[in-house]
């Protein structure tokens, strides 16, 4: 069993829905969770950042952690054209700044206009 | 936020040939950085630790030999894929740490022949 699972899509949704985009883990000893938007050929750009269990708001962008269940959300609403990239989950055991990261695949999104 | 760049951001190389990529912080001091390869619908998969002044630590199954790391400043990092071959064509992202994030470089494309 991989670290760290995501499903890679494609998913394919039209303008102003909302997006739901998931990552399972198996690892305890992760702590911190971070949502990376990535497009194409390019390199990755945190999103959200999160410690613990929970919600965290940031304008259209919602990330749920759930340590008991080892999953991880982010919520897109009212998704825009511009949100299509690949959505990559990445988790550490310690702060997000100096500590190795482990990836999910990603999911690619296209938001349909 | 901070800004890593990458040089180049697209190589194509003859087999059996070396080539360099440049990771550096533009803004800031990195006494870490770290480098990703990244395969086509893959996850970011961690090489190696740069470490400014001494050696790379390197991942498990990641040739120390074949791909060699020098960080000979707090703001450059280099990677250096040795007698490259078809297998070695990937993204190579590398990231620099912050305080609660890491920051990524936008990636460079190498491409074997």
């Amino acid at each position: 069993q991989k670290e760290v699972e995501q499903d890679p899509g494609p998913l394919s949704v039209p303008e102003g829905a909302i997006v739901s985009l998931n990552c399972t883990y198996s690892n305890s000893a992760f702590q911190y969770f971070m949502w990376y938007r990535q497009y194409s050929r390019k390199g990755p750009e945190l999103l959200m950042y999160t410690y613990s269990s929970g919600n965290k708001e940031d304008g259209r962008f919602t990330a749920q952690v759930d340590k008991s269940s080892k999953y991880i959300s982010l919520f897109i609403r009212d998704s825009q054209p511009s949100d299509s990239a690949t959505y990559l989950c990445a988790m550490s055991g310690s702060g997000a700044g100096s500590y190795q990261l482990t990836f999910g695949k990603g999911t690619k999104l296209s938001v349909i206009p | 936020g901070a800004v890593v760049s990458q040089h180049p951001s697209w190589v194509i190389c003859k087999s059996g040939t070396s080539v360099k990529i440049e990771c550096r912080s533009l803004d800031f001091q990195a006494t870490t950085m770290f480098w990703y390869r990244q395969f086509p619908k893959q996850s970011l998969m961690l090489m190696a630790t740069s470490n400014e002044g001494s050696k790379a630590t390197y991942e498990q199954g990641v040739e120390k030999d074949k791909f060699l790391i020098n960080h000979a400043s707090l703001t450059l990092s280099t990677l250096t894929v040795t007698s490259a071959h078809p297998e070695d064509s990937s993204f190579y992202i590398c990231s620099a740490p912050g305080l609660y994030e890491q920051y990524f470089g936008p990636g460079t494309r190498l491409t074997v022949t």
